[in-house]
């Protein structure tokens, strides 16, 4: 049961670029919306999250934008490097505290060329 | 504060064979889950437990049996292991907004 629909499943992106990640869920219930970071043989680690009373939440080059009329929130990766090359995972929680209970997506696998 | 450690890093087993993987966490969490991740799938929650004593049902169980004696330890047990549950086995333990997640241990059924 997918309750988090993440796309697209690979990206490629020129180094300086934009990448793009977006998810999408249905549960209106989901009270918490974190990113995750995975670099191949390693755990995922959290990148960034938000809650759904705030629309855009920024910290460096990574932002996440929240639409909570469509039920959609996405991840920006500006000026992407080679060392963002990593795959990428949205979740969502229904616990306010984020603590418990993630539903993840999918996940994108991302390349950034040099 | 090593924070989650899992063993073994690789196993390889035959059909029907049984097997723990071990997780441990320093971080005083009370809150741990087992995730499998599969190509194309993310990762899918096993079993969970809210604090020692206490575990109960993922999305994916069958197959997986837990225990949570201390707030430090919890252990997924395989009883007869099938190819089906070819994965790469995280543990996590949850603080306030986030889930920390040990390094795994890549299972190869045969």
């Amino acid at each position: 049961q997918q309750q988090v629909k993440q796309s697209p499943q690979s990206l490629i992106v020129q180094k300086g670029g934009i990448s793009i990640i977006n998810c999408a869920y249905e549960n209106t219930a989901f009270d918490y919306f974190p990113w995750y970071q995975q670099f191949p043989g390693k755990g995922p680690a959290l990148l960034i999250a938000i809650r759904p009373d705030v629309s855009e939440k920024k910290e460096g080059r990574f932002t996440i934008s929240f639409n909570k009329s469509a039920k959609q929130f996405s991840l920006h990766i500006m000026d992407s490097q080679p060392g963002d090359s990593a795959t990428y995972f949205c979740a969502a929680s229904m616990d306010p505290s984020g603590t418990y209970k993630y539903i993840f997506g999918t996940g994108t696998r991302l390349k950034v060329l040099a | 504060n090593a924070g989650v450690t899992q063993t073994p890093k690789f196993q390889v087993l035959k059909t029907g064979q049984s097997m723990t993987l071990q997780c441990a966490q320093d971080m005083n969490h009370e809150y741990m889950s087992w995730y499998r991740q599969d190509p194309g799938m993310g990762l899918r929650l096993i079993h969970y437990s809210v604090g020692a004593g206490i575990t109960d049902q993922g999305e994916v169980p069958n197959g997986y049996n837990v225990s949570r004696s201390t707030t430090e330890d919890f252990p997924l047990r395989l009883l007869s292991a099938a190819p089906s549950q070819t994965s790469v086995y995280f543990c996590a333990s949850s603080g306030y907004n986030e889930q920390f997640f040990g390094p795994g241990t890549r299972l190869t059924v045969l």
